[in-house]
Parts: structure tokens; C-alpha cells; sequence
């Protein structure tokens, strides 16, 4: 089965540093979805791609997150400088397209000390 | 506001009796209603979609939905121990991505 690749798995690290997460959507999708979930905040979409081009970032605070799909293969969300607030499990997502249903990756569990 | 709207839970039903999630939505203008299931520590894994009024049914599973009344709903028959997890609903409307819920937690007891 093709499946939404997530890098790394989980990541700990102190409060200042660069934090890179990395998605490999499926094969043939066009749209690539970030998402950040915490249990209070339930699911909470950063940014998305369609045909690598950026459609909305307005979900994460722009003064530290950057998102960036250099190719097809690969999508991309960093942090910098890292807070403990950002600790959170994100989830990519990817889909056909935007009205398909959307698969997900086994998500980076981020832990900020 | 694009909202989705689901009780949290926990949502508590006998092993092998029906368990009913339900949703609602606030834009009229959702074209289709997705069902996602999470288990604690994993990730949302699809279950069903449906995009016309009525009835889908998937095996165990079936989902509702009522344009009119802006509700969209999940029935698992024979509920099962491992059919415990989180449900997340979805709705896509026009040219934004899926707007989720929050998730209703179910139970089942054995």
C-alpha cells in the first residue's frame, strides 16, 4: 500500500534550536497538508501545498515556521527558533486533491525542553 | 466560520451493540463528510466518505448524512473492543481543505 512518509518519527530538543521535519506524500497526489495536533487543540492545519505551489500558510505563526515543497517527492516544515509551546505531534497529509480524501503520515512527535 | 462540530466523548457502548457518532456542520455549502478513526499514539486513518444524502455502508460501518439538517453521522454495528479509538469527522466545501472536528472518543466495553 502507498503510504504518506514521515521523518523523523520523534524528535526532543531544546528551546531555541532548528527543528526540520520532513513528508514524502504518496505518489501521483497533488496536495500536500500540514497539521499540528495537541489534545486541546484537536487537529489545527499550518499550512498546504497543491502542485508544490504554497495555497495557505495563515494556520502557522509566520515569525518561526516556514514550510516549502523543493519537489514533488519532498515537503518540508521548520521551525526556528523552537519553544516548548511547539511541542505537539505534526501530522502531513497527502490527497489526489483538495475534495479526496486525505492520507496521513505516522506524524513527528516534537518535544521542545 | 467553516465549523464541524462533534461531542467529545467519552462515548461508552456494550461490546456488540450499535455505537452512533454524530456531526454537524455550520457551511451549507459542505459537498462531502469524511470519517476518520485514531487510535491513541497513531495516526487518522480513513474509514468512509459520503457526498450524497442517505445512507453508505461499508461493512460494520454507515454513514448518514443529511444535508438538510446539516448532520452527518457515523453507525458501527457490532461494536467491538478494537473498535475503542477517537472519531474524526471532516467536511470539505469548495476550495479550501477539509475543516475537522475535534473528535468524539468511543469506548467499547467488553
Amino acid at each position: 500500500d502507498a503510504r504518506v512518509t514521515q521523518t523523523p518519527r520523534d524528535k526532543v530538543t531544546e528551546m531555541g534550536q532548528e527543528v526540520t521535519m520532513r513528508c514524502q506524500p504518496i505518489l501521483g497526489h497533488n496536495t500536500v497538508f500540514w497539521y499540528r495536533q495537541t489534545m486541546m487543540q484537536g487537529l489545527e492545519l499550518l499550512a498546504y501545498f497543491r502542485n508544490r505551489a504554497p495555497l495557505d500558510d495563515s494556520g502557522m505563526p509566520k515569525d518561526r515556521f516556514s514550510a516549502e515543497m523543493p519537489d514533488a517527492t519532498l515537503a518540508t516544515l521548520k521551525i526556528q527558533p523552537s519553544e516548548p509551546r511547539d511541542s505537539a505531534v505534526y501530522f502531513c497529509a497527502s490527497a489526489e486533491d483538495l475534495n479526496q480524501p486525505q492520507h496521513f503520515g505516522d506524524g513527528t512527535r516534537l518535544s521542545i525542553l | 466560520q467553516k465549523e464541524v462540530e462533534q461531542n467529545s466523548g467519552p462515548l461508552s457502548v456494550p461490546e456488540g451493540a450499535i455505537a452512533s457518532l454524530n456531526c454537524t456542520y455550520s457551511d451549507r455549502g459542505s459537498q462531502s463528510f469524511f470519517w476518520y478513526r485514531q487510535y491513541s499514539g497513531k495516526s487518522p486513518e480513513l474509514i468512509m466518505f459520503i457526498y450524497s444524502n442517505g445512507d453508505k455502508e461499508d461493512g460494520r460501518f454507515t454513514a448518514q448524512l443529511n444535508k438538510a439538517s446539516q448532520y452527518v453521522s457515523l453507525l458501527i454495528r457490532d461494536s467491538q473492543p478494537s473498535d475503542s479509538a477517537t472519531y474524526l469527522c471532516a467536511s470539505f466545501s469548495g476550495n479550501t481543505p477539509l475543516v475537522f472536528g475535534k473528535g468524539t472518543r468511543l469506548s467499547v466495553i467488553a
